[in-house]
Order: structure tokens, then sequence, then C-alpha cells
């Protein structure tokens, strides 16, 4: 089936460093997307992306669908505390169900 | 926009219970809502996408008489856990499709159960 290989699987930064976390797969995929997700709450949505080569921006978070579409990339950048939690990946075959397959999840801890 | 909502945030029951969680749109219509569950420190695992007027799909593996969805309104969406045990205590979380710029996933903020 298709998979998700996200990485890192965690992180411990420091606060207002920058953050760069990644997904590849071998299966294309017409959407990408990020999420966020606190504990004992449910994912956010972050970024979607649409396009291969796409490069969005929402604040401090920057993320790019790959040319391939078979990879994206979230960057952070002057991380702060809040920025504490999980982020998952996401992609989407647009073939009538828009079903997700999820990456495993990156970690990631802001030391103050 | 785009608001799921979940209820209850969290629930205890008894083995051998049914336990009904209900998942809403809020300020839109979805045809298609997604449940989820997740373990402690993992990802989410889909359990079956439910269409709006239409029987739900499951994923492979997920007894379908054991989770009963009914989607009956374009903003309601629910999961029934029939005669719980306790390995199906987990994190349920529900999702809506909405049709901004694509197609996105917005997700409610889950259901802890826990069965005793």
């Amino acid at each position: 089936g298709q998979q998700l290989n996200q990485s890192p699987q965690s992180m411990f930064i420091q606060e207002g460093e920058d953050v760069s976390m990644n997904c590849t797969s071998s299966s294309i995929f017409n959407t990408w997307l990020w999420y966020k997700q606190d504990p004992g709450e449910g994912p956010v949505l972050l970024i979607a992306l649409y396009k291969a080569g796409e490069l969005t921006s929402n604040g401090r978070l920057t993320a790019q669908f790959g040319i391939t579409r078979k990879d994206s990339f979230l960057n952070i950048s002057a991380s702060i505390p809040s920025d504490v939690g999980i982020y998952f990946c996401a992609a989407q075959t647009q073939t009538g169900s828009y079903q997700l397959t999820f990456g495993k999840g990156t970690k990631l801890s802001v030391i103050p | 926009g785009a608001v799921v909502s979940q209820h209850p945030s969290w629930v205890i029951c008894k083995s051998g219970t049914s336990v009904k969680i209900e998942c809403r749109s809020l300020d839109f219509q979805a045809t298609t809502m997604f449940w989820y569950r997740q373990f402690p420190k993992q990802s989410l695992m889909l359990m079956a996408t439910s269409n709006e007027g239409s029987k739900a799909t499951y994923e492979q593996g997920v007894e379908k008489d054991k989770f009963l969805i009914n989607h009956a309104s374009l903003t309601l969406s629910t999961l029934t856990v029939t005669s719980a045990h306790p390995e199906d205590s987990s994190f349920y979380i529900c999702s809506a499709l909405v049709g901004f710029v694509s197609y996105e996933q917005y997700f409610g903020p889950g259901t802890r159960l826990t069965v005793t």
C-alpha cells in the first residue's frame, strides 16, 4: 500500500532556531497537506499544497510540494514554545474518495 | 470556517455496553466524513469513509458490525462502538471533507474512549 516516510521522528531545538521536516513516498500524490496535533486534540490543518513545485507560506511556516509529486517538506522559522507538538504530513490521491495517507509524525520539542 | 465538533470529548463505559460518538460540521455541509482511530504515540488510522445518505465504506480489518456508522444528514455523522471491550479503548477522531480550494479534510477535536 501507499506509505509516507516522515523524518525526523523527533527533534529537540532551541527557541529561535529554524526547523525542517520532510515526507517522501514511492507513490505519486495530487495533494500534500501538513497538520499539527497537540496532545489530546485533533489535527489542525497548517498548509495544503496542490501543484508540483508549489511553495506556500503560512506565517512562519513554509511548505513545498516536490516536483516529482513524491515528496514534501515543511519549514518552521524562528521557533517558539507554542510550536511544540506533533506534525503530520498527509497526502491525497484524488480518485474520488479523497482519502489521506499519513506519515508517522515528527514530534517537535522547543527548549526555551 | 470549517469547524468540526465531536461529542463527547471523552467517555468511560463498561465492557459490553455501546457508545455513540457524534461528529458535526458546524458552519458547512459535509457530504463526506471520515472516522479515524489513533493509538498513543501513533499516527491516525482510517477506519471508514462516511457518505451522507449511503452506507459507510470500511477499511480492511475494521468490523462494520462493531463500529456502526450513520451519516443521516449533511452535518452529522455518528460512530457507535457496539459491545465495547477494553481493546476498543482509543482516541477516535472524525474529519469532514471540505471543498475550499480543492478538497481538504478538517478534523474534529477527538473523543477519548476508555472501556473498563
